[in-house]
């Protein structure tokens, strides 16, 4: 069945960077986009930006340009997403998850990976 | 920027019909999408396109979408149906997700 299995959890130091791995198995991990979303302790649901496996291309949230990036190595399905300048606004999980829809770019989210959490703090 | 608006909480006893609103600006001009997260656990798509089921998602889902007001509705509604609920859609290349709707089902 369809995976996204994600890298282990993290503390990181304000102004560092982090970079989160998400492995994919079950499908043709090229075919597909690969969307990250954060989730703040107890809030919702932020869209970091995608990423598109074959071709390399991303977009990435307003909120997150300029010091975000998202990365692929094909030849071991595997996605990652670097987060830069970190500040303590940026604690929370990051999830992958693969993006499917109608071939426009707006992608509908299924399966997710187990979620990353990542910490900011001096 | 555009904004999704759910209702923060929505009772419901076993067995009953939940309906979860999510209201956005022409949202019924876009496609919306429904995700379950039960608390410790990654988020999982229940809707999409408005009112498609994924593959093992339960046929007391269901959704629909026009005007403003996207709803998901939830019939014979479980205890396992707890959940946070986000709504979804795209707006200017940007996902956009809700504040989410905290589903008790007492």
């Amino acid at each position: 069945q369809m995976q996204l299995v994600q890298s282990g959890a993290e503390v990181k130091k304000p102004g560092a960077s982090v970079k989160v791995s998400c492995k994919a198995s079950g499908y043709t991990f090229s075919s597909f986009d690969i969307n990250w979303v954060r989730q703040a302790t107890g809030q919702g649901l932020e869209w970091v930006g995608w990423m598109n496996p074959h071709s390399g291309s991303a977009d990435y949230a307003k909120n997150f340009q300029g010091r975000v990036s998202m990365t692929r190595n094909t030849s071991i399905s595997t996605a990652y997403m670097e987060l830069r300048n970190l500040r303590s606004e940026d604690t929370g999980v990051y999830y992958c998850a693969r993006g499917f829809g109608l071939g426009n770019g707006e992608d509908w989210f299924d399966p997710w990976g187990q979620g990353t959490l990542v910490t900011v703090s001096s | 920027s555009y904004e999704l608006t759910q209702p923060p909480s929505v009772s419901v006893s076993p067995g009953q019909t939940a309906r979860i609103t999510c209201s956005g600006d022409r949202l019924g001009d876009k496609y919306s999408s429904w995700y379950q997260q039960k608390p410790g656990q990654s988020p999982a798509l229940v809707i999409y396109e408005d009112d498609k089921r994924p593959s093992g998602i339960p046929e007391r889902f269901s959704g629909s979408n026009s005007g403003s007001t996207a709803t998901l509705t939830i019939s014979g509604t479980q205890a396992m149906d707890e959940a946070d609920y986000y709504c979804q859609a795209w707006d200017s290349s940007t996902a956009v997700f809700g504040g989410g709707t905290k589903l008790t089902v007492l």
